[in-house]
């Protein structure tokens, strides 16, 4: 199994800004990947990171908005820039073991902009 | 393109009833399935996961089957409790795609 530590887990903010988003895990994985799920909605794939390349995103979604950092096999950032009411959200931070193909989820940053 | 869809989108029921909450997808070629629970504001925790190789899991008052065959899975709830009140959402892990698709969830009330 894995577990993963997201940080913050809530956090209010002001259009315009950016806030960047951690996501530690206690094991190394390959596989990293950033969800979104908008209120009321299920969950939709950003971007997929893994350590030493960019990452891949879905479409819809773009680098300048949502960077994301893969330093090594445990952590991983993303940042959501320029914020507007729209990208008010949950994120959520997942990864896979190798085995079986479990995807494991973090607790969820709930980001509210105003 | 994976697709998945939930039925019933919420449901409501008296607490001790026996439930099932249906998961549908379109592309059979699936490494395994997964239903997890998430309560309000909160991440996802994982119930079960059944491999493509399996035909059902269970775990305490919870059984899932997967027809893959058929591109239908249940989760059937076992005397239900106001506790089990959550969405569920179900989860296939796609060969093509490598990842999760997921299904809009059930929301689920379980009346005391």
């Amino acid at each position: 199994s894995a577990v993963i530590s997201q940080k913050p887990s809530r956090d209010i903010c002001q259009r315009g800004t950016s806030l960047t988003i951690q996501c530690q895990v206690d094991s190394q994985v390959t596989m990293m990947f950033w969800y979104r799920q908008q209120p009321g909605q299920s969950l939709t794939l950003i971007a997929t990171a893994n350590q030493g390349s960019e990452a891949t995103y879905e479409s819809g979604f773009v680098i300048d908005k949502f960077p994301i950092s893969r330093p090594n096999l445990t952590f991983s950032t993303l940042t959501v820039s320029n914020m507007s009411p729209e990208d008010s959200s949950i994120y959520l931070c997942s990864v896979t073991t190798q085995t079986k193909n479990i995807q494991y989820f973090g607790a969820g940053t709930r980001l509210s902009v105003l | 393109k994976q697709e998945v869809t939930q039925i019933p989108a919420a449901l409501s029921v008296p607490e001790g009833e026996n439930l099932v909450l249906n998961c549908s997808f379109t592309d059979s070629a699936i490494y395994n399935l997964q239903w997890f629970r998430q309560d309000p504001g909160k991440g996802l925790t994982s119930l079960l996961l059944i491999q493509s190789s399996q035909r059902e899991q269970t775990s305490g008052r919870l059984n899932a089957s997967l027809d893959k065959s058929s591109g239908r899975s249940t989760l059937y709830i076992a005397a239900s409790q106001p506790g089990d009140s959550a969405t569920y959402l179900c989860a296939v892990y796609s060969g093509s795609a490598r990842q999760l698709t997921f299904g809009s969830g059930t929301q689920l009330t379980v009346l005391p």
